[in-house]
């Protein structure tokens, strides 16, 4: 089955700087990669995804690139804010989304 | 937030007796998943419907049944808790293919 795994498991960063998470996958079938933010006490909420027809997509400060050949996929935040201070997860799901594998997750702690 | 209602919020248990957690939605999605979240872990998917009374398994099913008798509830049964069943609990709902995922604010289960 699907693996997917993430990195790295904590980030601090200051203010203003960018920050990178990487996700890598290993069920080649997988075609469609989500996103999610968590904040303390709530579920996860979605920030951005994309499907594997897309090399890269943008949200204001927010992006996600994709490497099918490599397997991998990356959110990239710039101008980072202390709001941005959370837990990311990325996922994997193939053919129709019936079932969604979560990475471990990134603490990211931007620093005022 | 999705219209996603979990309950209870929190519940504290005992070994062996039985637990059940709902998830209501009013989005009408045909989708709905149980995912437990524990440190290191990420999202495990327990189980998930794809229509009323059509259920599957997921990664982490033992010890795990569920019900869905309309398309607006998915009740997740604990018919005996353990303490290794100590964990958060998420509901999240899908209205169509190649959609993502929404999470309700979770159930945290303490088993003692």
């Amino acid at each position: 089955g699907e693996n997917v795994e993430q990195h790295p498991s904590t980030l601090s960063v200051q203010e203003g700087d960018s920050a990178v998470i990487k996700c890598t996958y290993s069920d080649s079938a997988s075609n469609y990669f989500p996103w999610y933010k968590q904040e303390l006490g709530k579920g996860p909420q979605l920030i951005i995804d994309i499907r594997s027809n897309v090399g890269e997509k943008k949200d204001q400060r927010i992006a996600v690139t994709l490497n099918k050949t490599a397997k991998h996929f990356s959110l990239h935040i710039t101008e980072t804010q202390p709001e941005d201070s959370a837990v990311y997860f990325c996922a994997a799901s193939r053919d129709y989304g019936q079932n969604f594998v979560f990475g471990p997750g990134t603490r990211l702690s931007v620093l005022p | 937030d999705a219209g996603i209602t979990q309950s209870p919020r929190h519940k504290v248990t005992e070994t062996g007796t039985p637990v059940t957690l709902r998830c209501h939605q009013t989005e009408n999605h045909r989708y709905m998943y149980w995912y437990r979240q524990d440190p290191g872990h990420g999202l495990r998917l327990i189980h998930y419907s794809y229509g009323v009374k059509d259920t599957d398994k997921g990664e982490v099913s033992d010890g795990y049944s569920v019900s869905r008798s309309k398309t607006e509830d998915f009740l997740l049964t604990l018919e005996s808790a353990t303490s290794s069943q100590t964990s958060v609990y998420f509901c999240a709902i899908r209205g169509q293919d190649y959609s993502p995922l929404h999470f309700g604010n979770g159930t945290r289960l303490t088993v003692t």
